[in-house]
């Protein structure tokens, strides 16, 4: 069975730092890979998505994310965070012969001090 | 507007109660899901159907019950066989099946607690 892992559990950050959200999965076969966040009181949404192709994905809101495959990693990256993106995110994965079966990480949840 | 709605946003229950918690969606979606939220562990799959008046059970279905009579309505019973069944419960919809690059998309969550 597949699992997702984040390292990170807290991260606490100033306005203006660099972010990397940490994300390793165990599954050998081939996968998609998303990023959700979920701010506080509100729904979880999608933050980026990666299928095939450039492993360097862009999402919303400057985020993007690196699909390293020998590493089985897909960590999450902004080069400078807003206190608006104190929030809690989750990296999920879906492997291509599991159907649309997701399986989540544990999140992180991020505070951006202003 | 389309979405996914979910209600009540807040829950109460005795325990030995059972709860039906509603999900519904118009955006015609085949795929529908509900997780459990619980801090630490992120989401976990509890059922999910990938068609109307079919559903599999996900990785923590004991004490849950649900029903796919409609497309666009994903109802889950909390049963009183439910150990710990305080939590923030997440319904998610999708295209569906033969969609290798299907993408989930969630409801607002309902919080039931158990007293």
């Amino acid at each position: 069975a597949q699992s997702v892992s984040q390292h990170n559990h807290h991260v606490i950050l100033s306005e203006a730092a660099s972010l990397e959200l940490g994300c390793n999965y165990s599954y050998g076969g081939t996968v998609n890979l998303f990023w959700y966040v979920q701010y506080p009181g509100q729904h979880l949404q999608l933050l980026l998505k990666y299928f095939s192709g450039d492993p360097l994905v862009k999402g919303i809101k400057g985020f993007e994310a690196e699909f390293i495959k020998s590493k089985f990693s897909f960590n999450l990256r902004k080069p400078s965070v807003q206190w608006s993106d104190t929030a809690e995110y989750f990296c999920a994965v879906n492997a291509r012969n599991a159907g649309n079966m997701l399986t989540f990480g544990g999140g992180t949840r991020l505070m951006v001090k202003p | 507007d389309g979405g996914i709605t979910q209600s009540p946003k807040y829950l109460f229950r005795k325990e030995g109660q059972n709860v039906t918690l509603s999900c519904e969606q118009n955006l015609n979606h085949d795929a529908m899901y509900w997780y459990r939220q619980d801090p630490g562990q992120g989401l976990r799959l509890i059922y999910y159907s990938q068609i109307v008046n079919d559903f599999q059970k996900g990785d923590i279905a004991e004490g849950y019950s649900v029903s796919r009579e409609k497309k666009e309505s994903f109802p889950l019973t909390v049963t009183s066989a439910q150990k710990n069944p305080t939590a923030f419960y997440l319904c998610a919809s999708s295209i569906g099946p033969g969609a290798g690059t299907d993408t989930q998309y969630f409801g607002p969550g309902t919080r039931l607690t158990v007293l």
